[in-house]
């Protein structure tokens, strides 16, 4: 069965501190699809980022990275230059080809509190 | 090009009420899905629609139901109500079942049963 933990309940920074949010992940499918979700208290959930699991390849968009290692199960993602507007929950999720890419596993969230 | 919209967007319900929870996906889109989040369980996946047909269904009683219309919108209903389906239910539409269809969610409808 799939599984998404989020181990870092709460994460409090200074804005312009740099923030990862872990995200460790199991399943059995080989075909894969890994995302981070922002929630901000207006309580729709924005998407980020997303990764195939083909794609091993690490990226930057803006302030924005993440490291992807299957080696691992693990996603990461970076947060460069933190800011107040990132204030918010993060969401690690996961979709499956054998179940349904409608269906995303998410992990319990990270509260990131960054302060002015 | 208008989001996922939800309605209503808060609502207040008694133990053994039931309720229907409206979904318009976004333009185009046909696979709709809907997940309960509650401070406890966090983020829970209810089911998923494409072209009108329940295709996935998660761990939930027989009192959660959904369907789907030819137009795309959804709509989901709970029966006989209890103080646990107190939650934030949201709905996300994509293009397709594929993993390459990013799901947008709405902003949700807060639902509070007392």
């Amino acid at each position: 069965a799939q599984k998404v933990t989020q181990a870092q309940t709460e994460i409090s920074v200074v804005e312009k501190e740099d923030v990862t949010l872990d995200c460790v992940y199991e399943t059995r499918d080989t075909t894969y699809y890994l995302f981070w979700y922002k929630q901000p208290p207006s309580g729709e959930l924005v998407f980020l980022i997303r990764r195939n699991s083909f794609d091993e390849q690490n990226e930057i968009s803006g302030r924005y990275s993440w490291n992807f290692q299957k080696s691992t199960s693990s996603f990461n993602f970076t947060i460069t230059a933190s800011q107040v507007v990132d204030s918010a929950v993060y969401f690690c999720a996961l979709s499956e080809k054998g179940t349904s890419y409608g269906k995303l596993t998410f992990g319990q969230g990270t509260i990131l509190t960054v302060h002015p | 090009k208008a989001g996922v919209t939800q309605t209503p967007r808060y609502l207040i319900k008694t133990r053994g009420q039931q309720v229907t929870l409206s979904c318009s996906p976004i333009s185009g889109h046909r696979s709709v899905s809907w997940y309960q989040q509650t401070p406890g369980q966090g983020l829970q996946f209810l089911f998923e629609y494409f072209s009108e047909t329940q295709r996935n269904k998660g761990n939930f009683p027989g009192r959660f139901s959904g369907r789907q219309f030819s137009n795309s919108r959804s709509e989901m209903n709970v029966s006989t109500l209890e103080l646990g389906d107190s939650a934030l239910y949201l709905c996300a539409s994509s293009l397709y079942l594929t993993g390459a269809n990013v799901l947008t969610f709405g902003a949700g409808s807060r639902l509070t049963v007392l």
